[in-house]
């Protein structure tokens, strides 16, 4: 069983759209949280970063982590078609630096 | 700032032949990593240094080796290369001392083994 787990879809949603991309994660030690936005043929690229359980905002963006589940979110309202890309979850131990992803969620927004 | 950098963005090799992905930053980051990244599977750690001079494992390093000489720079070599590592590697860069978690990525090198 993979450390983490995301859906990679493909996910294909209408403008305008709320979307929200899920991962969960079998080492309850991880502590820190972050969401990776990577455009084709591009470098994933921070888009959402979080150490606690609970929510952040950050514009149309919310991430939210639920550490007693084991289980992070990453909202997205107003969807937009530059928002077409993958999506990366990643975490990792405090103070370790080694990043464990998710497959990666593949995302389409139509106009 | 030029961020991190990455060299070739695209090569082609023969099984059997070696080469060096090159990879570097000028933000003064002690932390360095190179990661793989195939369909399906993510990015996976290959290998990493918390500085000049020491370098680590990751989850896959087999088939490749690392060194670390300055803080700026931190080669990838394929000593000899198999199809099975035909992928996009990454490099990334950090902070080790929580001023900035963020980790920056390259844009990457697309290596393709015949």
């Amino acid at each position: 069983q993979k450390e983490v787990e995301q859906d990679p879809g493909p996910l294909s949603v209408p403008e305008g759209a709320i979307v929200s991309l899920n991962c969960t994660y079998s080492n309850s030690a991880f502590q820190y949280f972050m969401w990776y936005r990577q455009y084709s043929r591009k470098g994933p690229e921070l888009l959402m970063y979080t150490y606690s359980s609970g929510n952040k905002e950050d514009g149309r963006f919310t991430a939210q982590v639920d550490k007693s589940s084991k289980y992070i979110s990453l909202f997205i309202r107003d969807s937009q078609p530059s928002d077409s890309a993958t999506y990366l979850c990643a975490m990792t131990l405090q103070g370790a630096q080694k990043l464990v992803f998710g497959q990666g969620t593949r995302l389409t927004i139509n106009p | 700032n030029a961020g991190v950098t990455q060299t070739p963005k695209f090569q082609v090799l023969k099984t059997g032949q070696s080469m060096t992905l090159q990879c570097a930053q000028d933000m003064n980051h002690e932390y360095m990593s190179w990661y793989r990244q195939d369909p399906g599977m993510g990015l996976r750690l290959i290998h990493y240094s918390v500085g000049a001079g020491i370098t680590d494992q990751g989850e896959v390093p087999n088939g490749y080796n690392v060194s670390r000489s300055t803080t700026e720079d931190f080669p990838l070599r394929l000593l000899s290369a198999a199809p099975s590592q035909t992928s996009v590697y990454f490099c990334a860069s950090s902070y080790t001392d929580f001023r900035d978690e963020t980790q920056y990525f390259g844009p990457g090198t697309r290596l393709l083994v015949l």
